[in-house]
């Protein structure tokens, strides 16, 4: 099974402020067809996980161009450009390369 | 709008049965995989089990294989978990979420009990 592992596992960041989110995976995420199959959500308290970044670097619709993430292979990093108080909650990334599925422990993003 | 409702959750003893359904809307149901993904209480996300289009390509995690069976109908734009043989650590918020492979769009979820 694939490992993914996430940095930090907390971060408190002033609004205004960057923010970075590394994930490492224990195997390459890149197919034979050229894609990465690594995607990024955010768990917003209390509601489900919402996509944000799709394979590596690909912002979902309606996400603020704050968010961008970047990698290939094993080593990945979500970064956000300028904190807002709406971003708190758990950051998450996945790995669809391979069955079984797995996610990273999560992130979670404080306001200070 | 993509809309996915789950429902059918609630409290069980080890061992009993349940079965929850996502009612899906908004999109062409029958063109997209469908998933189901858990999470425990205060835990991390955990992918249990994804269905293609047609249902010929059914996958399972470990944890859940051979007790859960996922299925859809088609025609009722719904996705469906038979949940069996249930232990304490399938307690969790059970999410629906479409398309395998790139969970695009969540339900709010329906939580699971699983206790004596």
């Amino acid at each position: 099974d694939i490992v993914v592992t996430q940095t930090p596992l907390s971060l408190s960041v002033t609004p205004g402020q960057p923010a970075s989110i590394s994930c490492k995976s224990s195997r390459s995420l890149l197919h034979s067809d050229g894609k990465t199959f690594l995607y990024w959500y955010l768990q917003k308290p209390g509601q489900p996980p919402q996509l944000l970044i799709y394979e590596v670097s690909n912002r979902f619709s309606g996400v603020p161009d704050r968010f961008s993430g970047s990698g290939s292979g094993t080593d990945f990093t979500l970064k956000i450009s300028r904190v807002e108080a709406e971003d708190v909650g758990v950051y998450y990334c996945m790995q669809t390369i391979q069955l079984p599925y797995s996610f990273g422990q999560g992130t979670k993003l404080e306001i200070k | 709008e993509v809309q996915l409702v789950e429902s059918g959750g609630g409290l069980v003893k080890p061992g009993e049965s349940l079965r929850l359904s996502c009612a899906a809307s908004g999109f062409t149901f029958s063109s997209y995989g469908m998933n189901w993904v858990r999470q425990a209480p205060g835990k991390g996300l955990e992918w249990v089990s994804s269905i293609s289009t047609s249902s010929s390509y059914i996958y399972y995690a470990d944890s859940v294989k051979g007790r859960f069976t996922i299925s859809r109908d088609n025609a009722k734009n719904s996705l469906y978990l038979q949940m069996n043989s249930l232990r304490a650590e399938d307690t969790a918020v059970y999410y629906c979420a479409r398309q395998i492979a790139a969970a695009d769009y969540w339900g709010q979820g329906t939580l699971v009990t699983v206790s004596s």
